[in-house]
């Protein structure tokens, strides 16, 4: 069945610095979402991505697709404490198969 | 817009008893709804797909007679947790959809089920 890997699992930043979490698929995908989920809360909708080679932004996370469409990677330019949390990403082709996560914690 | 609310938030039953979860679309009508269930610091894993008006499709694993799942309409899906064991003891999130299955999914808050 399809797979999605998602690393790495935890990811320690420093406040400022730069992060990008990475996601791979078994499968070829129809499209992928990411979720980003607070700690003691539940997952919120950030994107989607459906084009090869997609590449979308959203003030300092940018988000691309594979050319392939079967791996995916968000980057998160100068890390702020609002940015902690855990970041799903979910390939969809006829359901949504959620990656483990990446659980993001920033230092000051 | 596209809120999906969940009740209850948290709940405490004994052994032996059932809970029923609903989760509802507020202001959309979703074609689609899900069950997951994640486990402290894990993943969400789906335990179940359903779509108005028909019975629910189970990952493997997940027990229908355990798991009832009803989606009566196109704001509304319950999940009633039968004959509940501690080992069903877990963060149990709805998510609504107003396409298929591969569409973006929209999140309820939660329910934290306590089986004692």
């Amino acid at each position: 069945g399809q797979q999605v890997m998602q690393i790495p699992q935890y990811q320690h930043v420093q406040e400022g610095e730069d992060f990008t979490t990475y996601c791979n698929s078994s499968t070829t995908l129809s499209n992928i979402q990411w979720y980003k989920q607070r700690p003691g809360g539940h997952p919120v909708f950030l994107i989607q991505l459906v084009k090869s080679g997609e590449v979308k932004k959203q003030k300092r996370l940018t988000f691309q697709f594979g050319e392939a469409k079967k791996n995916s990677s968000l980057h998160i330019t100068a890390t702020q404490t609002t940015d902690v949390g855990t970041y799903f990403c979910a390939g969809a082709n006829y359901k949504l198969s959620f990656g483990a996560g990446t659980t993001v914690t920033v230092r000051a | 817009g596209a809120v999906v609310s969940q009740h209850p938030s948290w709940v405490i039953c004994k052994s032996g008893t059932s809970v029923k979860i609903e989760c509802r679309s507020l202001d959309f009508q979703a074609t689609t709804m899900f069950w997951y269930r994640q486990f402290p610091k894990q993943s969400l894993m789906l335990m179940a797909t359903s779509n108005e008006g028909s019975k629910a499709t189970y990952e493997q694993g997940v027990e229908k007679d355990k798991f009832l799942i009803n989606h009566a309409s196109l704001t509304l899906s319950t999940l009633t947790v039968t004959s509940a064991h501690p080992e069903d003891s877990s963060f149990y999130i709805c998510s609504a959809s107003e396409g298929r299955a591969s569409h973006e999914q929209y999140f309820g808050p939660g329910t934290r089920l306590t089986v004692t």
